[in-house]
């Protein structure tokens, strides 16, 4: 089943204890990106990646990092995280962003930073 | 820069009436328009899209949407609501003229509610 899976679905941490949420996806996709949602805001770009080894930055990127190694897997590495990453995290991926490819998204990570 | 705006945070209709979801954009060139549903505790689910040809796109659910380049609008639409329509409905937009920086910018959702 063509797919996009996100891990840990669910996490609590506190301030400042690394920690990484992993994303990968099935479907030979080049475009891979990361959103965050927060209430009234909608979905915010953190990170994307045009394809492996090539990364940047989208709206949100404060506090993030990412990784692109492998074509199907995609990182989001917090290093430090604070109360104010407290949110709803979204992977997507698609074939690619220059011909308006539908973006398929994973099932979320909820992230609460105490 | 495109952006996207939802103008209701909430829609409330009957079962069985038509919906419409409101959406519009601001793009420098030609948009690639899209919606997605959420459903809660899941993922975003892609709708529908356009892209080019037939202002009025068919997409998953019975949904449509009209695209109007004069008013820079992409409502959602569909002729019967059904309980199970009841979710969360996010409006994209990527411009094609200058790429968008390589990514869709999305609207701030509006829930719909869909009573008995």
């Amino acid at each position: 089943e063509a797919q996009v899976t996100q891990n840990p679905r669910y996490l609590i941490t506190v301030t400042g204890k690394k920690l990484t949420v992993t994303c990968s996806q099935n479907m030979n996709h080049e475009y891979m990106s990361w959103y965050r949602q927060d209430p009234g805001l909608g979905l915010r770009q953190i990170y994307y990646s045009m394809n492996v080894e090539v990364t940047d930055k989208g709206d949100v990127p404060e506090g993030y990092k990412v990784s692109r190694k492998e074509k199907r897997n995609f990182p989001l590495i917090l290093e430090s995280p604070s109360p104010n990453q407290t949110s709803l995290y979204f992977c997507a991926s698609s074939l690619s962003v220059l011909r308006g490819e539908t973006q398929y998204f994973g099932p979320g990570t909820r992230l609460l930073v105490l | 820069a495109q952006s996207v705006a939802q103008p209701e945070d909430q829609v409330n209709v009957a079962e069985g009436n038509p919906l419409t979801v409101k959406c519009t954009y601001s793009v420098s060139g030609n948009p690639y328009l899209f919606w997605y549903v959420q459903y809660p505790n899941r993922g975003l689910q892609f709708l529908l899209k356009y892209i080019t040809g037939d202002n009025l796109v068919k997409g998953s659910y019975g949904f449509e949407a009209e695209f109007n380049k004069s008013q820079t609008s992409f409502h959602l639409k569909k002729p019967s609501a059904l309980v199970s329509d009841s979710a969360l409905y996010f409006c994209a937009v990527r411009d094609i003229l200058t790429g968008g920086g390589n990514k869709l910018t999305f609207g701030t959702g509006t829930q719909l509610k869909v009573e008995l």
